[in-house]
């Protein structure tokens, strides 16, 4: 059964206080695993997906980085508007499907 | 707008009544899921559709049913809710890598 634990539950940073948020994972074949960004009452945002180890892939502030037991999202110089939960997801290779964890809740203060 | 559309958005009802939860995509995309969002659990999937008439359980399908008779709607019903069926729900439709959601119904079981 695919496993996704994501830490810390929630991190609180100062405006231009970098920080990595991490996806531990275990699936038997990977076949993607997915970043999201979720804004309070709204449905999940894609961000990025990565799909082999040492694959990394970045979009304004946010890089994403995989290795074959584990994501990191970096954050570098946060601003408030980055104030979301985050979400990471893993598809296996005999699936469509994807195995969510739990989130991060990252609140920037100004 | 192109995307899915959810309705309703936030629904109230009383244990042991059916409640449909609607979904429908303006794109033509094959996969469709729904999933429930709660504290502590994040998102589970409840049932997938690979195509019209094509459906599957997923982790958490038990008091749901789903139908998929067009492929750009994918209702899914409680048939008898219970007050653990209390959950933001969410509907998406997997296309080219990409796991698009909605914005989610809000359902509360009294």
């Amino acid at each position: 059964e695919d496993q996704v634990t994501q830490s810390p539950e929630a991190l609180r940073l100062q405006e231009g206080e970098s920080s990595s948020l991490n996806c531990s994972y275990t699936v038997s074949g990977l076949r993607g695993l997915f970043w999201y960004r979720q804004d309070p009452g709204k449905g999940p945002e894609f961000l990025f997906t990565l799909y082999s180890a040492g694959e990394e892939k970045e979009k304004e502030r946010l890089k994403a980085t995989l290795t074959k037991k584990e994501s990191f999202l970096h954050i570098t110089a946060p601003k408030p508007e980055d104030s979301a939960t985050y979400l990471c997801a893993v598809q296996e290779t005999s699936g469509s499907r994807l195995t969510f964890g739990e989130g991060t809740q990252l609140t920037v203060n100004p | 707008d192109a995307g899915i559309t959810q309705s309703p958005r936030y629904k109230i009802t009383e244990t042991g009544r059916q409640v449909t939860l609607m979904c429908h995509q303006t794109w033509s995309h094959s996969y469709m899921f729904w999933y429930r969002q709660d504290l502590g659990h994040g998102l589970r999937l409840i049932y997938y559709s690979a195509a019209a008439d094509i459906t599957d359980k997923g982790e958490v399908s038990d008091g749901y049913v789903v139908s998929r008779s067009k492929t750009e709607n994918f209702p899914l019903t409680l048939e008898s809710a219970t007050r653990s069926q209390t959950s933001v729900y969410f509907c998406a439709s997997w296309h080219t890598g990409e796991l698009f959601f909605g914005e989610g119904s809000r359902l509360t079981v009294l």
